[in-house]
């Protein structure tokens, strides 16, 4: 099994569904991001959880919602999906007793309708 | 604002040759990361650095602090090098900032 796995891989939704990308990593790493690529602009930092109790918005928070459910989950909600949500969403974890390296899932490829 | 700025975008190149990937940051920081993101889209970590200079088999990434620019180097390229190369930056305990990547394909 992988270390970060996320679910759904692939999702097709329409405009103004609710959607939820869940994450789940046995790393054991307290640390948990939510990314976003978009051809030619890099990962951009959605939001970003350093605990079970710990969560901060990163730089495009707007239009999305995350969950903390346990050391090992962070799942990140659409609530009222629109077409510009449309692109890859990687959950990464990180430990600083490891020197902070990154260990990402394998990306949610998610395309509203 | 930390920012990262990455060249080339684009890079083909034949097999064999000698590549350099660079990154330039904006502010101080604690460490700089290298990463490879192949075709299929999942991200693995090549390096971390916060000084010097580190070696992998045919890759070898350098930093210097001081002009606050890293270096890639791919020695002897093959085509399953291909993909896109992404450099990042931390900041003492606050998430990974991402440059836009370089995309590498290598010729046969």
């Amino acid at each position: 099994d992988a270390d970060v796995t996320q679910t759904p891989r692939n999702r097709i939704t329409k405009t103004g569904k609710r959607i939820m990308l869940e994450c789940s990593q046995t790393k054991g790493h307290d640390r948990m991001y939510w990314y976003r690529q978009d051809p030619g602009l890099g990962l951009r930092l959605i939001y970003y959880s350093f605990d079970v109790k710990d969560i901060n918005k990163g730089e495009i928070s707007d239009g999305y919602s995350v969950s903390r459910q346990a050391q090992a989950k962070f799942s990140l909600s659409l609530e009222s999906a629109i077409p510009n949500q449309t692109a890859l969403y990687f959950c990464a974890t990180s430990d600083p007793r490891t020197s902070y390296g990154y260990t990402f899932g394998s990306g949610t490829r998610l395309t509203v309708v | 604002k930390n920012e990262v700025e990455q060249s080339p975008q684009n890079l083909t190149a034949q097999e064999g040759e000698f590549i350099t990937i660079n990154c330039s940051y904006s502010v101080g920081i604690s460490a700089l990361h290298w990463l490879q993101q192949h075709p299929g889209g999942g991200i693995v970590s090549l390096f971390m650095l916060s000084s010097g200079k580190k070696k992998h088999g045919r890759l070898i990434a350098t930093i210097n602090i001081q002009e606050k620019h890293s270096s890639l180097h791919i020695t002897a390229s093959h085509p399953r090098d291909s993909a896109v190369y992404i450099c990042a930056v931390r900041v003492g305990n606050t998430p990974l900032v991402f440059g836009k990547g370089t995309r590498l394909s290598v010729i046969a």
